[in-house]
């Protein structure tokens, strides 16, 4: 069957320091990998995705690395900040094709001042 | 991206009556709507699919005469809690899914607070 998991369920930073949340999955059929950052009370935001076609994206301060030989993903933070407190998920689905994401179970990023 | 509403934010209601939540998209038509349930300190479980004019595809395990899904418009899904129980109390998220390219991206709602007493 499918499944998502995170290495980390919390992870705690200083605030300045680079951040690294991991996401293993084991379908191969997943093609299209999304980071969402949900922050108390809140819905999912849209952080970043990547396509299966390719290997490293980056956004402003997001990195995305995928590695489907091991079927890995990683969000990295740069400079994390306070208001980069929350519960970031990773979330697969399959290109083409609507809706159907699965959810990783969540990984709590604290911020130290 | 898209913005998502949802109606109303939270909400407390006594066991055994019905509660309506409403999803808007409010810049785009959206044929395909989802709704997810969270659980404190969970993940995110999709529970149905929403299709403009057609009836909602619900995933295993969620019993559709319970959890009523209306897609009336481009703009507008519903979702109804039935005789609802403390148990099903969680936060109820919508989302709407939108086309960009060969991918469809899903953008959520702000979420919905059911308390159950």
């Amino acid at each position: 069957g499918e499944s998502v998991g995170l290495h980390l369920p919390t992870l705690s930073v200083q605030e300045g320091d680079n951040s690294i949340i991991n996401c293993a999955y084991s379908n191969s059929a997943s093609d299209y990998f999304i980071w969402y950052k949900q922050e108390s009370g809140k819905g999912p935001q849209f952080i970043i995705d990547i396509r299966s076609n390719m290997d490293k994206r980056q956004g402003q301060r997001v990195t995305v690395l995928l590695n489907k030989t091991v079927k890995h993903l990683s969000l990295q933070i740069a400079a994390t900040q306070p208001g980069d407190s929350a519960v970031y998920f990773c979330a697969l689905g399959q290109e083409g094709s609507q809706g159907n994401l699965i959810f990783g179970k969540g990984t709590k990023l604290s911020v130290k001042p | 991206g898209a913005v998502v509403s949802q109606h109303p934010s939270w909400v407390i209601c006594k066991s055994g009556t019905s509660v309506k939540i409403e999803c808007r998209s409010l810049d785009f038509q959206a044929t395909t709507m989802f709704w997810y349930r969270q659980f404190p300190k969970q993940s995110l479980m999709l529970m149905a699919t929403s299709n403009e004019g057609s009836k909602a595809t619900y995933e295993q395990g969620v019993e559709k005469d319970k959890f009523l899904i209306n897609h009336a418009s481009l703009t507008l899904s519903t979702l109804t809690v039935t005789s609802a129980h403390p148990e099903d109390s969680s936060f109820y998220i919508c989302s709407v899914d939108r086309r960009q390219g060969l991918t469809y991206e899903q953008y959520f709602g702000p979420g919905t607070r059911l308390t159950v007493t």
